[in-house]
């Protein structure tokens, strides 16, 4: 099965601070990724997603980084909020989307 | 109302047991998954159906079945529950078309098997 890990399982940042969650992913042919977050006692909810034809996407204050030369996806969340307290997904895909191979979390926490 | 629903919400079972977890999802997509999440292993596949006709064993189906009973509803069973099937279990949606496949995840069926 594909690899998909995180560096960091848990992260602590201060409010207003920028926040940087990492995933590394082991398949070359993956070609599509998405970064979802998981608050307590609820489902997985979609944040952004990046096709490896890009190398950057930005949404409403979250920015996806692909590095597909070191397999290596980022998350980066600005001015960091206590609502952003969560654990955070990466997951990909290859080509007709059939499965999804996710990675183990990374804990967020945001300190007030 | 959710677009994606489990039921039930939580189960404590004993070992042996044939225990169903529904889902069912009102946003008319082919695509359903089923995971299972335990902690530091993510979540991982089960089984995938893209159509009514259409079942597929994802990572983990052994010891599992399920039933595409209708392109809303999505079942899964253990037909005789053991203790390391105790986890999390979540019913995803995804509309399949290119473009954003985005998966829509339920609230989670909390398991527990004694």
């Amino acid at each position: 099965g594909e690899s998909v890990g995180l560096h960091l399982p848990t992260l602590s940042v201060q409010e207003g601070d920028n926040s940087i969650i990492n995933c590394a992913y082991s398949n070359s042919a993956s070609d599509y990724f998405i970064w979802y977050k998981q608050e307590s006692g609820k489902g997985p909810q979609f944040i952004i997603d990046i096709r490896s034809n890009m190398d950057k996407r930005q949404g409403q204050r979250v920015t996806v980084l692909l590095n597909k030369t070191v397999k290596h996806l980022s998350l980066q969340i600005a001015a960091t909020q206590p609502g952003d307290s969560a654990v955070y997904f990466c997951a990909e895909n290859m080509n007709t989307g059939n499965q999804f191979y996710f990675g183990t979390g990374t804990s967020l926490t945001v300190i007030p | 109302d959710a677009d994606v629903t489990q039921t039930p919400r939580n189960r404590i079972t004993k070992t042996g047991k044939r225990i169903m977890l529904e889902c069912s999802q009102t946003k008319g997509h082919d695509r359903m998954y089923w995971y299972r999440q335990d902690p530091g292993l993510g979540l991982r596949l089960i089984y995938y159906s893209f159509d009514v006709k259409d079942i597929n064993k994802g990572e983990i189906s052994d010891g599992y079945s399920v039933s595409r009973q209708a392109q809303a509803k999505f079942s899964l069973s253990l037909e005789s529950a053991i203790p390391n099937q105790t986890a999390l279990y979540f019913c995803a949606t995804c509309r399949g078309t290119s473009g954003r496949n985005e998966q829509f995840f339920g609230p989670g069926t909390r398991l527990t098997v004694l």
